[in-house]
This record gives C-alpha cells, sequence and structure tokens, in this order.
C-alpha cells in the first residue's frame, strides 16, 4: 500500500509568483485535504476535495485554489505570493465511507518560502 | 471560531518517565478527536480517532482517554523512550471534514 506523497518537497519564490503544489492520494483513497502549518501554529485547513469537488473550505482568500483529478490526485495552487504563504503545506487523504470515520493520512508536506 | 488548545506546549521528560497532555476542545457538535504523533521530517501519524465521550484506546505505551461533555482529552505515555520524542497534535474533526488542529505539544525524552 503506497502512502501519501507530495511534490515538490522544498520550493522558493518570490511574491506575487504563482506555485503549484502536487499530492498523490493513498490508495483506495477518494478524499484530498490541504492544510497550512505556518511557524509556531497547528495545521490550519485550506479546502478538502471529493469525488473532484470542493467539499469544505476554511478561512483563506480565492487565490488558493484546488483541483482534484479522477485518479485522486490533487493540486493546491497559490496566485499572487505573499510572504506570509511561507509554510509547510501538508496533504492528506481519506475516504468518505459511511460508518467511517474522518482518518485522514498525511503527506510529509511542501516546505514553501515567499521571498 | 473553534479553538483547540493543547497543554503543554513543549515537555522534557527523563526516559522511563510517564507524561501525560491535554487537549481541550469545543464541547458542542463533538463528531470526533484525532490524536497524531509527528517526528521531524516524516508525516503525521495517526495514533487514535475517538468519537464516544468515555472512550478509551490504547496503542502500546500510548493511551487516551475523552470526556465530550466538559471538552477536553487526555494522552498517557507510560515509560516515556527517546523514540517517543515526538510533537503530539490533537484536532477536533468538524464533522467529516476539517480538522481544526491545536497548536500541539512537543515531547523530548532523554536517555
Amino acid at each position: 500500500e503506497t502512502g501519501v506523497t507530495q511534490s515538490p518537497t522544498h520550493l522558493i519564490k518570490t511574491r506575487g509568483q504563482q506555485v503549484t503544489l502536487r499530492c498523490s492520494s493513498q490508495s483506495g483513497h477518494n478524499t484530498v485535504s490541504w492544510y497550512q502549518q505556518a511557524l509556531g501554529q497547528g495545521p490550519q485547513f485550506i479546502f478538502q476535495y471529493y469525488r473532484e469537488e470542493e467539499n469544505g473550505r476554511g478561512n483563506f482568500p480565492p487565490r488558493f485554489s484546488g483541483l482534484q483529478f479522477p485518479n485522486y490526485s490533487s493540486e493546491l495552487n497559490v496566485n499572487a505570493l505573499e510572504l506570509d504563504d511561507s509554510a509547510l503545506y501538508l496533504c492528506a487523504s481519506s475516504t468518505r465511507t459511511s460508518g467511517i470515520y474522518n482518518e485522514q493520512f498525511f503527506g510529509p508536506g511542501t516546505r514553501l518560502t515567499v521571498l | 471560531i473553534l479553538n483547540v488548545e493543547q497543554s503543554p506546549q513543549s515537555l522534557h521528560v527523563q526516559e522511563g518517565d510517564s507524561t501525560n497532555f491535554t487537549c481541550s476542545f469545543p464541547s458542542s457538535n463533538f463528531y470526533a478527536l484525532h490524536w497524531y504523533r509527528w517526528e521531524t521530517a516524516k508525516s503525521p501519524e495517526a495514533l487514535f480517532v475517538m468519537t464516544l465521550n468515555g472512550d478509551e484506546k490504547k496503542k502500546g505505551r500510548i493511551s487516551a482517554t475523552l470526556n465530550t461533555k466538559e471538552g477536553y482529552s487526555y494522552l498517557y505515555i507510560k515509560g516515556s523512550q527517546p523514540e517517543d520524542s515526538a510533537t503530539y497534535l490533537c484536532a477536533f474533526d468538524q464533522a467529516g471534514t476539517a480538522l481544526i488542529f491545536g497548536k500541539g505539544t512537543t515531547l523530548s525524552v532523554s536517555s
């Protein structure tokens, strides 16, 4: 069974640029959630995708957008990068099945630095 | 705004000590509470999903309890080992969508 993978591991961008982060779900999972962990904070929910549609969104501006593909992999896109976007971005996959609680399995994260 | 608090923020113990951490969460609209263990440079690892008031879960030397009426969960580690050094996160589950995380408790175990 393959776990959740994310790419790239690290990324450096400059303010105003755009970035795309990628996530491959664990085998058999149909739901992907993205989280941002800023320094000294716990992970914060950005959004969740289920069957290629957004299924919930946290308090993040529209310049944070996502996609989920038919194979359940996902992308997180951030436009017009700001210095405060520097953080670790975590992807988590899970299965939305009746009776099974929302156990989310995390990837190792992508460290984004905005200069 | 939902708030999940964890205490202490960090903890340093000697090998063999037992320790416990606290997670406080909203007591209304409870769905589930998750505990994760996160070692540096690795993925957060799911420890427990707790759903019922009074739940007690155990995995090896680690156990957790849940009180949904008063909004807290305890995580216990018996006989801490250096390999237990990690950040322990709890997360309040918003009905199967978002996990609302605390800031974590960072445990350091010296041999």
